[in-house]
This record gives structure tokens, sequence and C-alpha cells, in this order.
């Protein structure tokens, strides 16, 4: 069954360093989302991607945030300046098409900022 | 009121229980309604989207009320295994999907 892949599944980093965390949706969707979980609380929407550009983005999808679709396969997530504040599990999400909302997610990557 | 909301619970319950959960949310133009199952740790899986007609998946039903906006999630003849989060999803934007906070469920022996 084809599945969201994320790679690394730990990145720890050090406060103001940058970070790209990546991920392979699943190959015939169009739909590509980021999410982000701190331990403890809500998974909490960052933003969506759609035929090569943003279609919506949080108040948290700040300008320290940009996604990319550098090839047919890759989705990735970049973090300019990390903080404390962003460590967390991110998560990497997809859907098939229009007329299906279903999103399928990947394992997470859990990033550490010291 | 918060976009989506869902009592954290724990519930706890014996084996063979029936355990329902509910979750409300605001924004009535919303056009889609999820339950997903998390793990400690582990990402959400898609346990099944919420129609207006109601939709069973074995031991799952789950309900949504669009008059009232809350969906709910029934489970019946409850196992260990179904000792988890369940969040609730709500689409309020074609782009958009807002999670509760989960409802702890943990099935006792």
């Amino acid at each position: 069954e084809p599945e969201v892949t994320q790679t690394p599944s730990h990145q720890v980093t050090q406060m103001g360093q940058e970070v790209i965390l990546r991920c392979v949706p699943i190959s015939n969707h169009l739909y590509f989302y980021w999410y982000r979980q701190i331990l403890g609380q809500k998974v909490e929407f960052l933003v969506s991607f759609y035929n090569n550009e943003i279609s919506e983005k949080s108040e948290i999808f700040d300008d320290q945030f940009s996604v990319e679709r550098p090839d047919g396969s890759n989705f990735t997530l970049k973090i300019r300046s990390t903080k404390l504040e962003d460590s967390a599990m991110y998560f990497c999400a997809s859907r098939t098409s229009a007329s299906s909302y279903e999103q399928y997610f990947g394992p997470g990557t859990r990033l550490t900022v010291t | 009121r918060k976009e989506v909301e869902q009592d954290p619970g724990p519930f706890n319950v014996p084996e063979g229980a029936t355990v329902a959960f509910n979750c409300t949310y605001s924004n009535s133009a919303s056009q889609s309604f999820f339950w997903y199952r998390q793990d400690c740790r582990k990402e959400p899986k898609l346990l099944m989207s919420v129609y207006s007609s109601g939709n069973e998946d074995g031991r799952f039903t789950a309900q949504l009320n669009r008059a009232s906006q809350y969906i709910s999630l029934l489970i019946r003849d409850s196992k260990l295994s179904d000792s988890a989060t369940y969040l609730c999803v709500v689409n309020p934007k074609t782009y958009k999907y807002i999670f509760g906070t989960g409802t702890r469920l943990k099935v006792l022996a």
C-alpha cells in the first residue's frame, strides 16, 4: 500500500540554524500539507500546497517558513532560522484529488532545537 | 468558541464496552469531517470520514449533525488495541483542516 514517507525521523539542530524537512507524498496525490504537533498539544495546520503554489497558510507559517516541491516526488519544509519553540513533530500529509478530502500522513520528523 | 472542540478524557472503559465521543465545530460552512486515530508519538491515521447519512465500519459508527454542528464516534465491543487518542478533524475551507485536541481512550482488561 502506498504511503507518505518523511526524512529524517529525528533532527537535532542549534537555534538559528536552517533545517529542511523532507517528504515524499503518495505518487498520484496532488495536494500536500505540513502540520506540526508540539509535545502534548494538538496537531496544527501550517500550510497547504497545490499546483506548485501555496493554497492556504496559517498564522504560524511566517516568513521563517517556506515550502517547495523541487521535483516530481519531494515536498520540503524549510525553517530558515530555528527557534527553541520550533521544537515539535512535523507531519507531512497528502490527498489525491479535488473530490476526495481524505488526507494520509507520513510518520513525522521530530525536530529538536537546542 | 473553539473551532473544533473535544472532551480530552481520558475515557477508561472495560473491554467489550461501548464508548462514544462527540466533537463540536464552530464554522457552519465546514465541508468535510473525519475521525483520525493517533497512537503515542505516531502520525494520525485516518479512521473514517463522516457523512451526513452516517457511516459504519465494523465496530465503528460515525454521525454528523449539521444543525447542531457536532460529529460523533461510537465504538462497540472495545478492544485493548482501541486504546489511543481519537482526533476530530474538520475541513472549514478547501485547503485547510482543523484538528481537535483529541479524546484519549484507554480500554482496560
